[in-house]
């Protein structure tokens, strides 16, 4: 059973545009979201983060939004980059932000297309 | 520079050869964790450590051992690899959150 859900494989967008990745999750334990960039033949790395306590995260370019009744994340990057083209993860904890039992989806390839 | 190094990058091997894949980490972390990432399926974490000597199994750990003996150190064993174990697979550390979880850059495993 799929505690975390990524139900787009793929997103392809134009240079400039918004990207809008989405994640649902099944689990009301889980407290602490996270999203993951990984590239070809590189290990993910943590981009971006938020709390149950929050609705909305901001880092540069990328927000998380946080809707708790739907039990709904996103992730948007405005303007969109080529650089940004790899897999992106959405993962879970109920643990606030622990490292431990994370629970990742299965990733969301965008392409970000000049 | 901090790193998790993980090895080999590639390897093949036949079912039932007993293989290691190391995973060493340079920042003193006391946590250490395995994925393997499969099309379809995402990450899934095999086992985890959180610190010498103590170790977790994770999602997937059915034909995994691990071994904590020293803090920099998280071997990931299969002692009788069958090829539903062919995939990609990532060593991580992290001082205590998920926000400094720092990944490896992963094993290609292929069993024939």
């Amino acid at each position: 059973d799929q505690q975390v859900k990524q139900n787009s494989p793929s997103l392809s967008v134009q240079e400039g545009r918004i990207s809008i990745l989405n994640c649902d999750y099944t689990n009301s334990m889980f407290d602490y979201f996270l999203w993951y960039k990984k590239y070809p033949a590189e290990g993910p790395t943590f981009l971006i983060s938020i709390s149950s306590i929050k609705d909305k995260n901001e880092d540069g370019r990328f927000t998380v939004f946080l809707n708790k009744s739907a039990k709904h994340l996103s992730l948007h990057i405005v303007p969109s980059q080529p650089g940004d083209s790899a897999v992106y993860f959405c993962a879970a904890s109920p643990q606030g932000g622990s490292q431990g039992n994370l629970i990742f989806g299965k990733g969301t390839k965008l392409s970000v297309k000049p | 520079e901090a790193q998790v190094t993980q090895n080999p990058r590639y390897l093949i091997t036949v079912t039932g050869k007993k293989l290691t894949v190391t995973c060493s980490q340079n920042m003193n972390h006391e946590y250490m964790s395995w994925y393997r990432q499969d099309p379809g399926l995402g990450l899934r974490q095999i086992y985890y450590s959180m610190n010498v000597e103590v170790t977790d199994k994770g999602d997937v750990p059915e034909g995994y051992k691990v071994s904590r003996k020293e803090k920099r150190n998280f071997p990931l064993i299969l002692e009788s690899p069958s090829p539903n174990q062919t995939s990609l697979y990532f060593c991580a550390s992290s001082p205590g959150t998920a926000e400094k979880l720092f990944f490896g850059s992963g094993t290609q495993l292929s069993v024939l």
